[in-house]
């Protein structure tokens, strides 16, 4: 079956500092890849998301590139700020199950601590 | 309202009550979804409708009752429950099909069984 993993936390950085978050996936097709955020008291949230192979998804500085050959999506930022701090989940959506709906994935979440 | 709400936010039950949670999307999705989380475990997926007919059930014990009454709404009925059950109740939909695959959560219901 499908699977995700992702590395394991929590990752403590500096302000500024460079972010990697490691992602691995097993799929029999080809997935959909996510990359989504909790932060404290709320809900996940999509934060980025690539389709298909050499896919690059960003937003709000964040970065990661779909990479078939490694079956990685590693998430990447240049410079983390305090508000950053949350629980990152890595994610994949194979193909529609029963009814048309995707079952996603989810890894077990990696935790980011930003100090000022 | 926008996106995805739920109710309530907190709950406070003891092992005899029964309580329901409710999730309201207001996406026009036709997907819904229950998740847990627990601390220190992962994400687990409970049930999944899709155009209100129930086409996942991840071997939830039935003290977890779901309704789907609309595509809009997804209620979880609670009775006799246990303190190992205290965790995040997360809602989220999709659309089903045409690769819109993107899960849109709420806020989550914190519950805590007395």
């Amino acid at each position: 079956g499908d699977s995700v993993t992702q590395m394991e936390g929590p990752v403590t950085l500096s302000e500024e500092a460079f972010l990697t978050i490691n992602c691995t996936y097993t799929a029999t097709g080809y997935p959909s890849l996510f990359w989504y955020v909790q932060y404290p008291g709320e809900g996940l949230q999509l934060l980025l998301k690539a389709t298909k192979a050499d896919d690059k998804g960003s937003n709000k500085g964040f970065e990661a590139t779909y990479r078939k050959e490694t079956t990685s999506f590693h998430l990447e930022k240049g410079s983390v700020q305090v508000s950053d701090s949350a629980v990152y989940f890595c994610a994949l959506s194979d193909r529609p199950g029963r009814g048309g709906s995707y079952i996603p994935t989810f890894g077990r979440g990696t935790s980011l601590i930003v100090h000022p | 309202e926008t996106g995805v709400t739920q109710t309530p936010r907190h709950l406070v039950m003891g092992m005899t009550n029964k309580k329901s949670l409710k999730c309201e999307q207001h996406l026009g999705h036709n997907a819904m979804y229950w998740y847990k989380q627990s601390a220190k475990k992962p994400l687990e997926l409970m049930f999944v409708y899709s155009l209100e007919e129930r086409v996942e059930n991840n071997s939830v014990p039935s003290r977890f009752s779901p309704e789907c009454p609309n595509s809009s709404h997804l209620f979880l009925h609670l009775h006799t429950l246990q303190p190992e059950d205290s965790a995040l109740y997360l809602c989220a939909s999709s659309s089903r099909g045409g690769g819109m695959d993107t899960q849109y959560f709420g806020p989550g219901t914190r519950l805590t069984v007395l």
